[in-house]
């Protein structure tokens, strides 16, 4: 149980094209879904906590007109990633909890590697 | 906010050798989570700590979490060349976000 997927695995763009990224659970509902950003060789860096059927709650920094999250369901977030440049390049993981207390363990989406040229 | 410092950041070890990497705050945790990310791929969770002082073990990994719940470890008994990755420690905030250390990237030499 708890399985996490993430759509697609890997992109590459256009400097200036907009790249979408699924976020799945599969056999559990999460209301909450955290996405991450992790530079080769660094820590996971959170980006933003997606709620479902509400707003976004982005950490300090991150632009929340460039990094677009809808959580539309129980089971799908989604991070799109607008007017991408090459310093967007990244992987992008994305993590849920089957759980709703507050220490929960999350399980981590296979993660999408953009490359912006 | 809530930080959570480890070491080392990187480790070689020769296969059969011992490995312990280390968590430190400054602050009292709420609990402790340690997962591991092998190369190129995500994090996997491996377990969570929460009362002070507590130990488990998972086969050749022990986690202990500090009877001050301010630091905690992770000791691997002779490692495999299937322990290398990168080790997180990780604790919730009160919103239920996850602070992530730094890692320990372990290599194992056969």
């Amino acid at each position: 149980g708890a399985v996490v997927s993430q759509h697609p695995s890997w992109v590459i763009c256009k400097s200036g094209t907009s790249v979408k990224i699924e976020c799945r659970s599969l056999d559990f509902q999460a209301t909450t879904m955290f996405w991450y950003r992790q530079f080769p060789k660094q820590s996971l860096m959170l980006m933003a906590t997606s709620n479902e059927g509400s707003k976004a709650t982005y950490e300090q920094g991150v632009e929340k007109d460039k990094f677009l999250i809808n959580h539309a369901s129980l089971t799908l977030s989604t991070l799109t990633v607008t007017s991408a440049h090459p310093e967007d390049s990244s992987f992008y993981i994305c993590s849920a909890s089957p759980r709703r207390e507050v220490y929960n363990e999350q399980f981590f989406g296979p993660g999408t590697r953009l490359t912006v040229l | 906010g809530q930080q959570v410092m480890q070491i080392p950041q990187y480790q070689h070890v020769q296969e059969g050798e011992d490995f312990t990497t280390y968590c430190n705050s400054s602050t009292t945790l709420s609990n402790i989570q340690w997962y591991k990310q092998r190369p190129g791929g995500h994090p996997v969770f491996l377990i969570q700590l929460v009362k002070s002082g507590e130990v488990k073990k998972q086969k050749r990994l022990t986690f202990q979490f500090g009877e001050a719940k301010k630091n905690s470890s992770l000791h691997i008994t002779a490692t495999q060349t299937t322990d290398v990755g990168t080790y997180f420690c990780a604790s919730n905030t009160n919103a239920g976000k996850s602070t992530f250390g730094d890692g320990t990237t372990l290599t194992v030499k056969p």
